[in-house]
Parts: structure tokens; C-alpha cells; sequence
């Protein structure tokens, strides 16, 4: 079992939909990331988090350390949010080490 | 400030042929790492240099790989000779500091494709 899993692993939304992406892990954590890949591009990183939430534009993530999950919300969904969205990891011990969920590919429709 | 860079953003090759990827780290970051996803698979962990130094290559998959990092600036991959599960998008990524909190910029990528 991946240390990493994220739910779902597709997603299609109408546009203007509230969108959340669900990741959970199994290690202790030093720091968690989200990062955003378009088809055929690189990973942008959207937010590293160790606790709490963090708010950008139409993103929110938030990470409960206790429950080893956090969440990607997007509100008002746009086509151009459609991408794979990726949640990482960083161990506590062994952080350089990103360890990646397999992804959930998202895509918005008009 | 330019981002990570790599090149080139695609490679096509045969199997049994010779191709080196390469990654331009941030100016000034000391840490660079290797990784990769091939078909279906999460990303995955190849390598980690501090300056010129690997600390920690234990991702790598077999000795048909070989990086460098001549210098302590930008850094290669060859891969030597390629085989058919070799095919995928190989990602660079560097940092400045080495706490759990500094953050890791990626670079867009290599797509490799051996035929």
C-alpha cells in the first residue's frame, strides 16, 4: 500500500462547482504539499503546510496532523483548474525524501 | 529570478541508445533532486545532491543510470543504455536549505520516451 493515497483519482465538475480533494497518509510528516501538474507541463507547487489552512486566490488547503489527512478545496471551479493535482509528503526523519500520492485529475467543464 | 529549467522537455530514443537529461537548480540553491514517474505510477524519489556531493541516491533504479553535478550548479542524468521501462517524465527540483520546511521548486520536466 502506497504511503500516500488520494481520493478521487478522477474527478469531473461543472464550472462554478466547489471541488475538495481528499489525501491521506500513513508516516509521520514534517510537511505536507499540493502540487498542481497540466497536461504536458511541470509541477507548479500550490501550497506546503504543516498545520492549520492556507488560503490562495480560490484555493484552500487544510491538513489535520492528528488524522494524517488533508484537503484541497477549490471554489468556483474554472476550466483552466483542470489538471492532476498531486499531495506530497516530507517524513519527519529522511525530509528530503518527497514521497507523492499517485494524483487526482481533475477536469472542469463549461 | 528564472525557475528550474530542463532539458530537453522531450526525448525520443531507441532502446539500447545513450540519452542525458538535464537540470538547471535555481541560482544560489545548494540542494538539487532527481525524480520520476513513469506510465501509471506516482512520482518517485530518484536522487539528492547537496552541492556536488550525492547525499542520498537511493532511488535510483539500477546502473544504467548516472548522475553528476559537476561543479555544484546544474546537474545531468544519463541513462545508458535506455530499455523500454526507462520511458517517462523525469523531474528536477531544487531547494536552498535542507529543513523540513524549505521548500522544493520543480522543474517542467523531461518526457522520455525509448522505443
Amino acid at each position: 500500500k502506497n504511503e500516500v493515497e488520494q481520493s478521487p483519482q478522477n474527478l469531473t465538475a461543472q464550472e462554478g462547482e466547489f471541488i475538495t480533494i481528499n489525501c491521506s497518509y500513513s508516516v509521520g510528516i514534517s510537511a505536507l504539499h499540493w502540487l498542481q501538474q497540466h497536461p504536458g507541463g511541470g509541477i507548479v507547487s500550490l501550497f506546503m503546510l504543516s498545520s492549520g489552512k492556507k488560503k490562495h486566490g480560490r484555493l484552500i488547503a487544510t491538513i489535520n496532523i492528528q488524522e494524517k489527512h488533508s484537503s484541497l478545496h477549490i471554489t468556483a471551479s474554472h476550466p483552466r483548474d483542470s489538471a492532476v493535482y498531486i499531495c506530497a509528503v516530507r517524513r519527519k526523519t529522511s525530509y528530503d525524501k518527497v514521497i507523492f500520492g499517485p494524483g487526482t485529475s481533475l477536469s472542469v467543464i463549461p | 529570478e528564472a525557475g528550474v529549467t530542463q532539458f530537453p522537455s522531450h526525448s525520443v530514443i531507441e532502446k539500447g541508445q545513450t540519452v542525458t537529461l538535464r537540470c538547471d537548480p535555481i541560482s544560489g540553491h545548494d540542494n538539487l533532486y532527481w525524480y520520476r514517474r513513469v506510465m501509471g505510477k506516482e512520482i518517485k524519489f530518484l536522487l539528492h545532491f547537496v552541492k556536488e556531493s550525492k547525499q542520498d541516491e537511493s532511488g535510483m533504479p539500477n546502473n544504467r543510470f548516472l548522475a553528476e553535478r559537476t561543479g555544484g550548479t546544474y546537474s545531468t542524468l544519463k541513462v545508458q543504455p535506455a530499455e523500454l521501462e526507462d520511458s517517462g517524465v523525469y523531474f528536477c527540483a531544487s531547494s536552498e536549505g535542507r529543513t523540513p520546511y524549505n521548500e522544493q521548486f520543480f522543474g517542467p520536466g523531461t518526457r522520455l520516451t525509448v522505443l
